[in-house]
C-alpha cells in the first residue's frame, strides 16, 4: 500500500523560481491537506481540499497556490519562491466526515518534501 | 482562533521512568490526535480520542481526553529508548475535520539508558 506519496523528496531553489509539489493518495480519501513544518513550530496548515475541484485557505496560505483536478492528487505551487518558504512540506489525506462518521480515522501523512530556497 | 499548547516542549528522561506530556487546547473541538515523528520522518498516528473520558493504550503509551478541561495527556510507562521521538497533539479545527488540524509545537522526548 503506497498511502500518501509526495514528490519530489528534496529540492533546492533560487529565490524567484517556481515549482510544484505533487501529492498523490491511493486510499480514495475526500480530504487532502498541505502543511509546512518549521523548527519549533509544529505543523501549520497551508491549504486544504474537501473534494475534487475545491480548495480553501488554511492558516498560512500566502505565497502558495493549490489545485485538486483529480480526487487522488493535490498540487502545491510556489509561483515565486522566497527564502521564508524554506521548510519541510507535508501532504495529508483523510476520509470525509460523511464516510468516517464518528470513527477514529486519523489523517495520513506523506514522507515530506524538504525544500530549501537560496 | 484555536490554539494548542503542549508541555513540556523538551523532555529528557531515563529508561524505566514514567512521565506525562500535556496538551491543552483553547476551544471546543471534535477530536484530538496524538502523532509520533522520528527525526527526518513522517508523522505516525498513535491515538484518536473522540469523546470526554476517552482512554486509549498501546504498549507503554496511554492517552486520555478531558473535553471539559480541554486537556489531553500522553502517559509513558517504564520508558524505553525506542520511544525517543517528537510527539505532537493536534485538534480538528472544525467538526468533521474538514478544515484541517491545529498542531501543538511538539514534545521532543529523549530517553537515555
Amino acid at each position: 500500500n503506497a498511502g500518501v506519496t509526495q514528490t519530489p523528496k528534496f529540492r533546492v531553489l533560487k529565490t524567484g523560481q517556481s515549482m510544484t509539489l505533487l501529492c498523490a493518495q491511493d486510499m480514495n480519501h475526500e480530504y487532502m491537506y498541505w502543511y509546512r513544518q518549521d523548527p519549533g513550530m509544529g505543523l501549520r496548515l497551508i491549504h486544504y481540499s474537501v473534494g475534487e475541484g475545491t480548495t480553501a485557505k488554511g492558516e498560512v496560505p500566502d505565497g502558495y497556490n493549490v489545485s485538486r483536478l483529480k480526487k487522488q492528487n493535490f498540487l502545491l505551487g510556489l509561483e515565486s519562491a522566497a527564502p521564508s518558504q524554506t521548510s519541510v512540506y507535508f501532504c495529508a489525506s483523510s476520509y470525509s466526515s460523511l464516510v468516517a462518521g464518528d470513527s477514529n480515522q486519523p489523517q495520513h501523512f506523506g514522507d515530506g518534501t524538504r525544500l530549501s530556497i537560496l | 482562533e484555536l490554539k494548542v499548547e503542549q508541555n513540556p516542549l523538551f523532555l529528557s528522561m531515563q529508561e524505566g521512568k514514567n512521565y506525562t506530556i500535556y496538551c491543552n487546547y483553547s476551544t471546543t473541538s471534535d477530536r484530538l490526535y496524538w502523532y509520533r515523528q522520528d527525526p527526518g520522518k513522517s508523522l505516525e498516528s498513535l491515538f484518536v480520542l473522540l469523546s470526554n473520558g476517552a482512554v486509549k493504550q498501546e504498549g507503554r503509551l496511554m492517552a486520555s481526553l478531558d473535553t471539559k478541561a480541554r486537556l489531553s495527556t500522553l502517559h509513558i510507562t517504564a520508558a524505553v529508548h525506542d520511544l525517543s521521538a517528537t510527539y505532537f497533539c493536534a485538534v480538528d479545527q472544525r467538526r468533521g475535520g474538514a478544515d484541517g488540524l491545529t498542531f501543538g509545537k511538539g514534545t521532543h522526548l529523549i530517553i537515555q539508558p
